[in-house]
C-alpha cells in the first residue's frame, strides 16, 4: 500500500525566513498531489494542488514541486510569518478512475517564531 | 465564501449505541466523502459517495458504517454500534465534479465512553 512520509520533527524557523516541508512517498504516483493546512481541532484547509505533469505551481507566497523521479514534493512558504504556525498536510490523490480519494501524510508542524 | 458544515461538533455515546453524523457539503458539489482523524494520527478516508451511491470505502467502513443523502442537502454517516476505537474526529468533505480539492468541514468530535 502506499506510504507518504513527511518530516516527522516539528520544524521550527524564523519569522520572515522560507520554510520548505517534505514529502516523500513510495509505490506508484498520483495523478495529482495536494497540500493542506491543519489547525488544532479543525479540519484540513486546501492550499495548493499540482498534478503529475506539473514540475511547480506557486500561490502568493507558496510554492510547490513534484518530482515524480524522485517520488517526491516540496512545499515552500517564503517570507514567513507567525499566522502560518500549524500543520501541513500532504495529500496523494485522486490516482484517477471514479473517485477521488485522498491518502494523508502524517504532517509536519510548522511553527513561526517571531 | 461556502463552506461545508458539521452538525453536532461534540457527541458522546456509550459503546454498542446507534450514533449519525450530519454534514452539509457546499452546494454545487457532487463528489462527497467522510474521513476520520485519531487523536495524534493521520487523516483516514472512510467512504467517498457520488451520484446516489458509494463510489468507494476503505476497509475501516465496515457492515457497522453507513452513509446517506436523504435530501438534497444533508449527507450523513451512521455508525450502528459505536465501539471504544470509533473515537475519533469525523470529518466531511465535499468537491466539484471536475476540480479535485476537497473542502473539509470542521469536524465532529466523536467519544465513545
Amino acid at each position: 500500500s502506499q506510504k507518504i512520509e513527511q518530516n516527522s520533527e516539528a520544524l521550527n524557523i524564523q519569522e520572515g525566513k522560507t520554510a520548505t516541508l517534505t514529502c516523500n512517498y513510495t509505490n506508484y504516483s498520483p495523478a495529482y498531489l495536494q497540500w493542506y493546512r491543519q489547525d488544532p481541532g479543525r479540519g484540513p484547509v486546501f492550499l495548493l494542488l499540482i498534478r503529475e505533469n506539473e514540475k511547480e505551481k506557486r500561490k502568493e507566497r507558496l510554492k510547490v514541486t513534484f518530482d515524480t523521479t524522485l517520488k517526491q514534493s516540496l512545499f515552500h512558504i517564503t517570507a514567513s510569518q507567525p499566522a502560518d504556525s500549524a500543520t501541513y498536510l500532504c495529500a496523494l490523490g485522486p490516482y484517477g478512475g471514479a473517485t477521488n480519494k485522498l491518502i494523508f501524510g502524517t504532517g509536519t508542524l510548522l511553527a513561526v517564531q517571531p | 465564501e461556502p463552506e461545508v458544515t458539521q452538525t453536532p461538533s461534540h457527541q458522546v455515546t456509550q459503546m454498542g449505541q446507534e450514533v449519525i453524523l450530519r454534514c452539509v457539503p457546499i452546494s454545487n458539489h457532487l463528489y462527497f466523502y467522510w474521513y476520520r482523524q485519531i487523536l495524534g494520527q493521520k487523516v483516514e478516508f472512510l467512504v467517498s459517495f457520488y451520484n446516489n451511491e458509494i463510489s468507494e470505502k476503505s476497509e475501516i467502513f465496515d457492515d457497522q458504517f453507513s452513509v446517506e443523502r436523504p435530501d438534497g442537502s444533508n449527507f450523513t454517516l451512521k455508525i450502528r454500534s459505536t465501539k471504544l476505537e470509533d473515537s475519533a474526529m469525523y470529518f466531511c468533505a465535499s468537491s466539484e465534479a471536475r476540480s479535485y480539492e476537497q473542502y473539509f468541514g470542521p469536524g465532529t468530535r466523536l467519544t465513545v465512553t
